[in-house]
């Protein structure tokens, strides 16, 4: 799977679009981006995951860049209760993938009042 | 409501003893995974099993035993072999087939090893 690189924390100011970059320049064809949160000291909540067109749903957006080597997740609205760790993870689908997810140390988000 | 439990979500052990982790889930997934967490690290998984009867070693392996005798349960045992047993440990589960499916996770249990 592909090595991702994510900035280490960021801060969002409550009601404001929060964005967070993903960096994947490794990526191949048949990997997935997929974006998890970890609020503290609970387990990684799903968000959203795409392979190369835009993807939205009802908690985030993901743009994926046409070379598909960054990503950028979008909480359109942040609240408090989006202070977490936000995980971007670079995964092979099919073959012989068993849907193994190979976390990094991910962004602290920190959405301030 | 369907999920997956983990029990219990804080855990005491003295230094030695073996210690059994419980994970269940109701949302009929086939494949169900452990993961380690170290304060400030990413999630690194354990073991993994696809199905009943059947699991695979992930990358941190060593000093865990896992069983999956039934589909809604996955339990991990932290042996005695495990030189740095505490640490948050997270228990996942997915549907098969489809390997971009989600994994859906736990609340964990923390464990520390005294």
């Amino acid at each position: 799977d592909a090595k991702t690189t994510q900035p280490p924390s960021m801060d969002c100011a409550e009601g404001r679009a929060a964005n967070l970059p993903c960096n994947h320049s490794t990526i191949s064809g048949n990997e997935y981006v997929y974006w998890y949160r970890q609020i503290h000291s609970q387990g990684p909540q799903y968000i959203i995951h795409g392979l190369k067109n835009n993807e939205t749903n009802e908690m985030a957006s993901l743009i994926i860049t046409e070379d598909r080597k960054s990503s950028t997740l979008i909480l359109p609205h942040a609240t408090l209760r989006d202070t977490a760790v936000y995980y971007c993870i670079v995964r092979v689908v099919g073959g012989t993938s068993y849907g193994k997810l190979t976390f990094g140390q991910g962004t602290i988000l920190t959405v301030h009042p | 409501d369907g999920g997956i439990t983990q029990s219990p979500k804080y855990l005491f052990r003295k230094e030695g003893q073996n210690v059994t982790l419980s994970c269940e889930q109701n949302l009929n997934h086939d494949a169900m995974y452990w993961y380690r967490q170290d304060p400030g690290q990413g999630l690194r998984l354990i073991y993994y099993s696809q199905i009943v009867n059947d699991f695979q070693k992930g990358d941190i392996a060593e000093g865990y035993s896992v069983s999956r005798e039934k589909k809604e349960s996955f339990p991990l045992t932290v042996t005695s072999a495990q030189k740095n047993p505490t640490a948050f440990y997270l228990c996942a589960s997915k549907l098969a087939g489809y390997s971009y499916n989600e994994q859906f996770f736990g609340p964990g249990t923390r464990l520390t090893v005294l």
